[in-house]
């Protein structure tokens, strides 16, 4: 089992804002990160540290925190934002590293 | 531009080792670290473990603690995985990844295109 917790799926009307959570006690100490994959690719990083963004992301991706629990906030979702979403982070135990389950988005 | 580019497929024997290459291009292969992570048929994603380009340094995920070696070869800017005592459960699709910056364990910014290993007897 997965030591951060993500909603299995989510959906979202196009043009609306979705927010999709990850919690984990790592979280009360270390940022998450953030990827977007899509069926068939390899993943990619849309959200990471403090909300920054890697060169190319839209700025619809953006990031935050509070307590135990990240959120990557997708503003007027587009129908090339379904995905799947991972989020990761440090786990407080050391130098490894957790996953979330992933969250599957369907903008409807 | 940086890119990571990964050995073919493969097939492998319950018990066998495989051993996945990942060349790399377009940056100073000694100043980032290097993690690997696969994904089983329809799962998630698992992080396995992470090098240091660097020095040599690794660390693995607790559960591959005793199979799997991670190395490099800095003379042709390239990170290898090996995967030992192969399970069937160990058939997935692995990716390698670089960070994004320098010490930042956990941003994955550049990723190969993920190689399938196929355990089956």
């Amino acid at each position: 089992s997965s030591e951060l917790t993500q909603d299995p799926a989510v959906s979202v009307a196009l043009g609306q804002t979705v927010r999709i959570t990850c919690q984990g006690d790592s979280l009360r100490t270390y940022y998450a990160s953030w990827y977007q994959q899509k069926p068939g690719q390899a993943p990619v990083l849309v959200n990471y540290d403090k909300n920054r963004r890697p060169s190319g992301i839209p700025d619809r991706f953006s990031g935050s925190s509070s307590g135990n629990t990240a959120s990557l906030t997708i503003a007027g979702a587009q129908a090339e934002d379904e995905a799947a979403y991972y989020c990761n982070t440090r786990h407080s135990s050391g130098n490894h590293v957790v996953f979330g389950g992933g969250t599957k988005l369907t903008v409807l | 531009q940086v890119q990571l580019v990964q050995s073919g497929g493969e097939v492998k024997k319950p018990g066998a080792s495989v051993k996945v290459s990942c060349k790399t291009s377009g940056y100073i292969f000694t100043s980032y670290e290097i993690v690997w992570v696969r994904q089983a048929p329809g799962q998630g994603l698992e992080w396995m473990g992470w090098i240091s380009a660097y020095s040599g340094n690794t660390k693995n995920a607790q559960s591959l603690q005793d199979r799997l070696i991670l190395t490099t070869d800095t003379s042709t800017s390239t990170a290898y995985m090996e995967l030992r005592s192969l399970r069937s459960d160990d058939t997935a699709v692995y990716y390698c990844a670089r960070v994004l910056n320098f010490g930042d364990f956990v941003s994955f910014g550049y990723w190969g295109q993920g190689t399938l290993v196929t355990v089956s007897s």
